[in-house]
């Protein structure tokens, strides 16, 4: 069976800090990829999505980036946090071909 | 931007059936209405998906009225684990990646 991962569970950070979070997936290959944000009380947003190694889409400007390494691997990274940026992070995978997306368990940034 | 409605929260006694409603008239023909779940502090938790078709899984039940305007979930034995955020969305088939995310329904399972 199919599960994913993500660390870290929590995160501090200093505002100006570097970020990087990592989103693993098992039991699946070539699966399209997703990252999200939740801010307090308000609905998930999607920041990113990639359909393979490499190929990264963007849907929001703002100073995030990820990165596609692996076929199973997606990061979400920052240069600079700033304290707009505290939030729960979701990744999602879904199969290639197939319709619903399933998700991991997060990780809750804050920037002070 | 949210193409579906939901009520803000509800309340289920434990046991009882949870009736969830949500109103989506501007739903198109190749557009599945899917319905998601967060418990507090985790990831959502895919619940049901369906087109025009009345669905029914191991976690819950969805009608989807004749018309596609709106749709409801239903959970037939609420139990105190069932407390969360529900959402209902929309989403074309095929490649299109976005799930809109609304606010969805706050629901309380109560002892």
């Amino acid at each position: 069976s199919q599960t994913i991962h993500q660390w870290p569970a929590t995160l501090v950070q200093p505002v100006g800090s570097p970020l990087s979070l990592e989103c693993t997936v098992e039991g699946t290959s070539n699966p399209n990829l997703y990252w999200y944000r939740q801010a307090a009380g308000r609905g998930l947003q999607l920041l990113f999505y990639s359909v393979g190694i490499g190929q990264i889409s963007s849907e929001v400007p703002q100073n995030l980036s990820a990165s596609r390494p692996q076929d199973r691997q997606f990061i979400l990274s920052s240069k600079k946090l700033l304290l707009s940026d505290s939030g729960f992070y979701l990744c999602a995978w879904r199969a290639s071909g197939g319709e619903t997306q399933y998700f991991g368990p997060g990780t809750r940034l804050l920037v002070l | 931007d949210a193409k579906t409605t939901q009520p803000t929260s509800m309340d289920c006694a434990e046991g009882r059936a949870a009736n969830l409603p949500c109103n989506h008239s501007t739903i198109s023909g190749n557009e599945y209405v899917y319905w998601y779940r967060q418990i507090h502090s985790q990831g959502p938790q895919y619940i049901i998906h369906g087109l025009k078709n009345n669905e029914t899984n191991e976690m819950a039940s969805l009608i989807i009225t004749e018309d596609r305007k709106s749709s409801t979930l239903i959970l037939p034995h609420a139990t105190l684990r069932d407390t969360a955020v529900y959402y209902c969305i929309v989403k074309s088939a095929g490649n299109n990646r976005k799930l809109i995310w609304g606010l969805g329904t706050s629901l309380a399972v109560n002892p």
